[in-house]
């Protein structure tokens, strides 16, 4: 049971150069988010899915796209990184229910140059 | 409209001394609280959650927490710090809104413990 796994750890890109990032979970949640952290503000939500075939935006969602074809995976896409998106981002997934944990991937750091 | 706000970006104790970390939220419903902590160079992980019940929540590692719905406070304490307890930590709040829920995460306070 590997939980949330993040590809890739890190990279590094040029400004416009685009780039996927792939979240995979095994635990079978509905739930899937994308979030960034920044420091000193905490974790900020990009896009998020209640369940395959379905995203919606979150808090800071210019920038990126999102699909989720396969209930376990949800991609996140930069069309045209720019430095502003220089960031770690963090996968989470979870059940459908206000109590239950969110279980984070390991993050991935992306540098844009 | 919901909120967390983190007293304290940073914090530093010595080993041994009693942690306290402050967090407040505003929530226009009754919310759930959550701690969550992050090593260096992982992801978050959950040390301890409120929903509904006993106001003091026992966590991992011997952290607890206490709901205070009158001072809209859930304050993290542990009683004496270890150096393995150095890390950031993040409150969060989840709370029901049309079409679903929404949990907000607070700014984070990285927590240092001295030798």
């Amino acid at each position: 049971n590997a939980g949330v796994t993040q590809t890739p750890k890190f990279r590094v890109l040029k400004t416009g150069q685009s780039m996927t990032l792939l979240c995979a979970q095994d635990m079978n949640h509905e739930y899937m988010y994308w979030y960034r952290q920044d420091p000193g503000m905490g974790l900020r939500l990009i896009h998020y899915s209640v369940g395959e075939g379905t995203t919606a935006k979150g808090e800071v969602p210019d920038g990126y796209n999102v699909s989720r074809l396969k209930k376990q995976n949800f991609l996140l896409g930069l069309e045209s990184a720019a430095p502003s998106q220089t960031s770690v981002y963090f996968c989470a997934s979870s059940n459908p229910n206000r109590a239950e944990t969110q279980y984070f991937g390991p993050g991935t750091r992306l540098l844009v140059l | 409209a919901q909120s967390v706000t983190q007293l304290g970006s940073h914090v530093s104790v010595s080993e041994g001394a009693l942690v306290l970390l402050r967090c407040n939220y505003s929530s226009s419903v009754p919310p759930y609280l959550f701690w969550y902590v992050q090593y260096p160079n992982q992801g978050l992980q959950l040390l301890l959650k409120y929903t509904t019940g006993a106001t003091l929540v026992k966590g991992i590692n011997g952290f607890e927490a206490e709901f205070k719905k009158s001072e809209t406070s859930f304050h993290l304490t542990k009683p004496s710090a270890h150096m393995s307890d150095a890390a950031e930590y993040f409150c969060a709040v989840s709370a029901f809104h049309t079409g679903g829920f929404k949990t907000i995460f607070g700014a984070g306070t990285r927590l240092f413990v001295k030798a």
